[in-house]
């Protein structure tokens, strides 16, 4: 049960758009449509963004969204805020769970 | 308003067992819509899923701790509980307990962390 694969970080200026990619395998992210994403600020718990790979949870703006393509789950966050500065985790159903290996995005 | 609440020793020592317990304010932990789970990330390091407790008291654990992994639940205190036994270093980590929505299987609620140390 290998961490699915996302990049160690990424960055975008206030109001552009960023993209984290969560790569599995076709035993977790290609075979269930069970994919959440978690935003991480630093200290805190984990905070659900996504469930069931594109839904978000009353409360979470929708400048938040996310797709799933084969093994590949994608977040994105559009028209990026300061707010928005945090690590990010995918997550897959594959009998068990399996997070991604996290993403830290930075506003510049 | 949900909240959960870890509590527990926060300094182990190997190779004895890490218990920590997680105590569920404002829903019934029975529920059959809800599962309740146990998430672990070592300082500066991702999140580790360890395993998930059901309302038919059913468990379902990470295969790389399944052997020293024990998830149970007492319903008349609305606590469900986490024992890791034979803990090493590597098992220091900030422990979350949290809520699981059985349609989403997503973790939904999570409580503040607990930070475990493994230390002699």
């Amino acid at each position: 049960q290998s961490a699915l694969t996302q990049p160690r970080s990424v960055s975008g200026s206030p109001g552009q758009s960023v993209s984290i990619s969560c790569t599995g395998t076709s035993s977790d992210v290609g075979s269930y449509n069970f994919v959440s994403w978690y935003q991480q600020h630093p200290g805190k718990a984990p905070k659900l963004m996504i469930y069931v790979v594109s839904n978000r949870p009353s409360g979470v703006p929708d400048r938040f969204s996310a797709s799933k393509s084969g093994n590949t789950a994608s977040l994105t966050i559009s028209g990026l805020q300061a707010e928005d500065e945090a690590d990010y985790y995918c997550c897959s159903y594959a009998g068990t769970y399996v997070f991604g290996t996290g993403t830290k995005v930075t506003v510049l | 308003q949900l909240q959960l609440q870890e509590s527990g020793p926060g300094l182990v020592k190997p190779p004895e067992t890490l218990s920590l317990t997680c105590t569920v304010s404002g829903a019934s932990i029975s529920s059959e819509s809800y599962y309740w789970v146990w998430i672990r990330q070592p300082p500066g390091q991702g999140l580790e899923w360890i395993g998930s407790i059901y309302h038919t008291r059913s468990t379902n654990y990470n295969p790389s701790l399944k052997s020293r992994v024990t998830i149970s639940v007492d319903t008349s205190k609305n606590q469900f509980s986490l024992n890791l036994g034979s803990v090493t270093a590597a098992d220091t980590a900030v422990y979350y307990c949290a809520r699981a929505i059985s349609s989403w299987d997503a973790f939904d609620i999570w409580g503040q962390g607990t930070m475990v140390t493994v230390s002699s």
